[in-house]
């Protein structure tokens, strides 16, 4: 049963444009979420999270959106750029160590 | 380093054979854990250490896989007779606490058994 979802495997957008990055969970005891981005052949690299206690959270062009009614965070990337061509993932924990994970969402930027 | 250091960054090894998987943290860090990518699938959390407390062996898939953390630094993550399910990118991570905040992950060990 997976408690964290990114339904999307990949998402191709043009340079410029907005990414829209979709993570669903089922948990309602979670109550961080961030998420990392990754590159080929290297480890993720923290991006971006959110409490629970907020429904928006902003660092420069990434903005991260939380709907608890919804169990559903969004990332968004604006404008996006060819760096950010990478995978996603979405993580969430539950106030302890153990983060879970979803399966990842490629983002491509085409030029 | 700076960083998170794992090695070997590739490892190939003909099934039934053990591998042993090290980490270097960052230093200071009392939080380290292992996670292991398959393809096509996300983050599968293994173990975790915190500082002297016993770790939580939780996500270990089975009795195969082992791992030991010495002096609260450097780990060790060891796969006895290893499968090809094993196969999978290992990465490790560390974290100045273990409260579920920001990881800092290492470049991973590709492991392929043949």
């Amino acid at each position: 049963d997976q408690q964290v979802k990114q339904n999307s495997p990949s998402l191709s957008v043009q340079e410029g444009r907005i990414s829209i990055l979709n993570c669903d969970y089922t948990n309602s005891m979670f109550d961080y979420f961030l998420w990392y981005k990754k590159y080929p052949a290297e480890g993720p690299t923290f991006l971006i999270s959110i409490s629970s206690i907020k429904d928006k959270n902003e660092d420069g062009r990434f903005t991260v959106f939380l709907n608890k009614s919804a169990k559903h965070l969004s990332l968004h990337i604006v404008p996006s750029q060819p760096g950010d061509s990478a995978v996603y993932f979405c993580a969430a924990t539950a106030s302890n160590y153990q983060l879970i994970w979803g399966a990842g969402t490629k983002l491509i930027i085409k030029p | 380093g700076a960083g998170v250091s794992q090695s070997p960054s590739n490892k190939v090894t003909e099934k039934g054979k053990d591998v042993e998987l090290r980490c270097d943290p960052i230093s200071g860090h009392t939080a380290l854990y292992w996670y292991r990518q398959s393809l096509g699938q996300g983050l599968e959390f293994l173990i975790y250490f915190q500082g002297n407390s016993a770790p939580d062996k939780s996500g270990l898939p089975s009795d195969r896989f082992s791992a030991e953390r010495t002096g609260g630094s450097v780990s060790t993550l060891t796969i006895q007779r290893t499968q090809q399910e094993d196969s999978a990118v290992y990465l490790c991570a560390s974290s100045l606490q273990g409260d579920g905040g920001e990881l800092f992950f290492g470049e991973g060990s590709r492991l392929t058994v043949l």
